[in-house]
């Protein structure tokens, strides 16, 4: 079955140090995206993709990068600028050149996220 | 993108039929309604969406008002697995380009024995 896959679920990182979180998808879909949950709150936007070697920043890009290299991967580093990097991170992909009434969502599909913690 | 207003928590007894309002009164002629819920350390999972008709699937029902102002979801016999946060989220139909949502902080719904 088609899906997108996040690794790993649970991440642990040291001061300073860069980590990249892993978003793979096989459902054809050209844009992906990247999201931040905290506690309680919202989803982030942090950055999207909408086709191969081209990306923006979204909301709070600020202290993360990001590549896609390939359709199928946009992974996510977070580097140590970013300043409280401890959250629930989400990975999303769509088909935006699908109508709503073709798929009835864009075919927007989150992945089962990961939880990094710095220690 | 139109911004939307929502309880913060609601119980709903099991079995019965959970209602989860949401405000978009500024809500443009092509934005859709639509409704995602994220069950605790998951990621969010599309339930239903509508632009004026009212909708239903396997999963729910979308009440929207005449005037497009407002909407309700309906879970017509919740369980327990249906215990989640609940996002309510307006925007255009856009196609051809990446379609960023805009998540507020929910509806809380616990489902109760």
């Amino acid at each position: 079955d088609g899906g997108i896959t996040q690794s790993p679920k649970y991440l642990f990182r040291k001061e300073g140090q860069n980590v990249t979180l892993s978003c793979e998808q096989n459902l054809n879909h050209d844009a992906m995206y990247w999201y931040r949950q905290d506690p309680g709150q919202g989803l982030r936007l942090i950055y999207y993709s909408q086709i191969v070697n081209d990306f923006q920043k979204g909301d709070i890009a600020e202290g993360y990068s990001v590549s896609r290299e390939k359709k199928e991967s946009f992974p996510l580093t977070v580097t140590s600028a970013q300043k409280n990097p401890t959250a629930f991170y989400l990975c999303a992909s769509s088909s935006p050149n699908r109508g709503p009434t073709q798929s009835g969502n864009y075919g927007y599909t989150f992945g089962s996220g990961t939880r990094l913690t710095v220690v | 993108d139109a911004k939307t207003t929502q309880p913060t928590s609601m119980d709903c007894a099991e079995g019965r039929a959970a209602n989860l309002p949401c405000n978009h009164s500024t809500i443009s002629g092509n934005e859709y309604v639509y409704w995602y819920r994220q069950i605790h350390s998951q990621g969010p999972q599309y339930i239903i969406h509508g632009l004026k008709n009212n909708e239903t699937n396997e999963m729910a029902s979308l009440i929207i008002t005449e005037d497009r102002k407002s909407s309700t979801l309906i879970l017509p016999h919740a369980t327990l697995r249906d215990t989640a946060v609940y996002y309510c989220i307006v925007r255009v139909a856009r196609t051809g380009t990446a379609s960023k949502l805009t998540f507020g902080t929910g509806t809380r719904l616990q489902v109760t024995l």
